[in-house]
């Protein structure tokens, strides 16, 4: 079986600053990690992901993320938010013989303060 | 290109009734998946698709069944409709079952 854990259901940054969206898995096998963001009333749009190879991975709009095995963390961030960032994030794992099932986590509203 | 597609996009229907919904994946590709969002979470998996043969199912109750046609697009039927399946359902398609999955808008359903 496999769980995602999202730490943080409201995140509030200022514009410019930080963005930092904590994930933790648990999974019996080695994981496919994915983040996603979804806007009101909208389906989700990859962010990124990651399967194998570079443990550091980077996605669209400036986002990255880490797999930290050791840790079980594959967290994302972004340097300096911007307006258009605010939405709900999600990250979510597949592997194994469930490769095609993603499990996402509760999800993390970010708000983003001028 | 066409992304993934579904209709309809807003639908009420009253309890005790039927549903079906529909998803067209994106062209070439051979999976489509099914997810339920309630307010406020993430998404569950309901059913995975391919190549026209259910490759997985989540612990939804059976009112709940899905098929995938020749043309691997796919319907999502839920019977004895509940207040509690009032969400919006996800249709995601990938090339393979195991490979990136892109989402359409969703289908908002209402159950009153």
């Amino acid at each position: 079986a496999q769980s995602v854990t999202q730490l943080g259901s409201h995140v509030s940054v200022s514009e410019g600053a930080l963005v930092l969206l904590r994930c933790n898995y648990s999974s019996s096998v080695p994981p496919y990690l994915f983040w996603y963001v979804q806007y009101p009333n909208q389906g989700l749009q990859l962010l990124l992901k990651y399967t194998t190879g570079a443990t550091l991975v980077k996605g669209i709009n400036g986002f990255e993320a880490e797999f930290k095995k050791s840790e079980t963390s594959f967290h994302l961030t972004k340097p300096s938010a911007h307006m258009s960032d605010a939405a709900e994030y999600f990250c979510a794992v597949s592997g194994g013989t469930s490769y095609g099932k993603l499990t996402f986590g509760q999800g993390t509203i970010l708000t983003v303060h001028p | 290109d066409a992304g993934v597609t579904q209709s309809p996009t807003h639908l009420i229907k009253t309890r005790g009734q039927q549903v079906t919904l529909r998803c067209s994946p994106i062209s070439g590709h051979k999976s489509v998946s099914w997810y339920q969002q309630v307010l406020g979470q993430g998404p569950q998996f309901i059913f995975q698709y391919y190549e026209k043969e259910e490759r997985g199912r989540g612990n939804f109750p059976d009112r709940f069944s899905a098929r995938q046609f020749p043309n691997y697009s796919s319907e999502l039927n839920v019977n004895a409709l509940l207040l509690g399946d009032s969400a919006l359902y996800l249709c995601a398609s990938s090339f393979e079952g195991n490979t990136e999955a892109f989402f359409g808008q969703g289908t908002r359903l209402t159950v009153v």
